[in-house]
């Protein structure tokens, strides 16, 4: 079963720029980069993907490195509300498993 | 539309017991997934379903599990003789189904089913 790491937990302020990288060494030629977002009792919901070099919506950024070994979630200016776990995916060659990273949980103080 | 609907929202049961949880996709989309997630971990991958059938069910942790799909849309995960450590959130999520391989899918997920086995 291949897998990706990130750390385990992060610590942040109000307002201050969160960054989550992802390692994801076996990463096929064909997959994507995707991240979610998960609060307690909820299930995760879709926060930004991407394949190569950098993604940019109204929630975050993506960047993503040109041997696609890695990626880094950026949260900017972040806030109360997105304290959560955060989990890194990647698909991997003739793997049914879609690989979950353990989830970093950011938890923002005031 | 409607999203991703699970039920039911809990559950509690004995052990021994069989217990039955129910997910209903998005509308149109074809791949169904399943997953588990113990108290502060991470996201177990249990089966996916593209269409009404499961390639690969060895994600399943044991034979008391088991998974169906019918019409290509609601799903049912069967736990039987359920034992304490089945105790968890069971997520289901949906995608359009183009290719499993690939995490170009965006995955919609349900609520989740939390189970608690006594």
């Amino acid at each position: 079963l291949a897998k990706t790491t990130q750390p385990i937990s992060m610590d942040s302020y109000e307002g201050q720029e969160v960054n989550i990288t992802c390692s994801h060494n076996n990463i096929a030629t064909n997959d994507y980069i995707t991240w979610y977002q998960q609060f307690p009792s909820q299930g995760p919901r879709f926060i930004i993907q991407g394949y190569k070099t950098k993604v940019t919506n109204e929630v975050a950024s993506l960047f993503i490195p040109a041997d696609r070994k890695s990626s880094t979630l950026s949260l900017p200016r972040v806030s109360l509300s997105d304290t959560a776990v955060y989990y890194c995916l990647v698909g991997y060659p003739n793997d049914y498993k879609l690989s979950f990273g353990a989830g970093t949980t950011v938890t923002v103080r005031a | 539309g409607a999203g991703v609907s699970q039920s039911p929202s809990n559950k509690v049961t004995e052990k021994g017991k069989d217990v039955e949880l129910r997910c209903d996709p998005i509308s149109g989309h074809t791949a169904l997934y399943w997953y588990r997630q113990s108290l502060g971990q991470g996201l177990e991958f249990l089966i996916y379903f593209q269409g009404n059938s499961a390639p690969d069910k060895s994600g399943l942790p044991s034979d008391r599990f088991s998974a169906e799909r019918t019409g290509g849309s609601v799903s049912t995960l069967t736990i039987q003789r359920t034992q304490q450590e089945d105790s968890a959130v069971y997520l289901c999520a949906s995608s359009l189904g183009l290719g499993i391989t690939s995490s170009g899918e965006t995955q919609y997920f349900g609520p989740g089913t939390r189970l608690l086995v006594l």
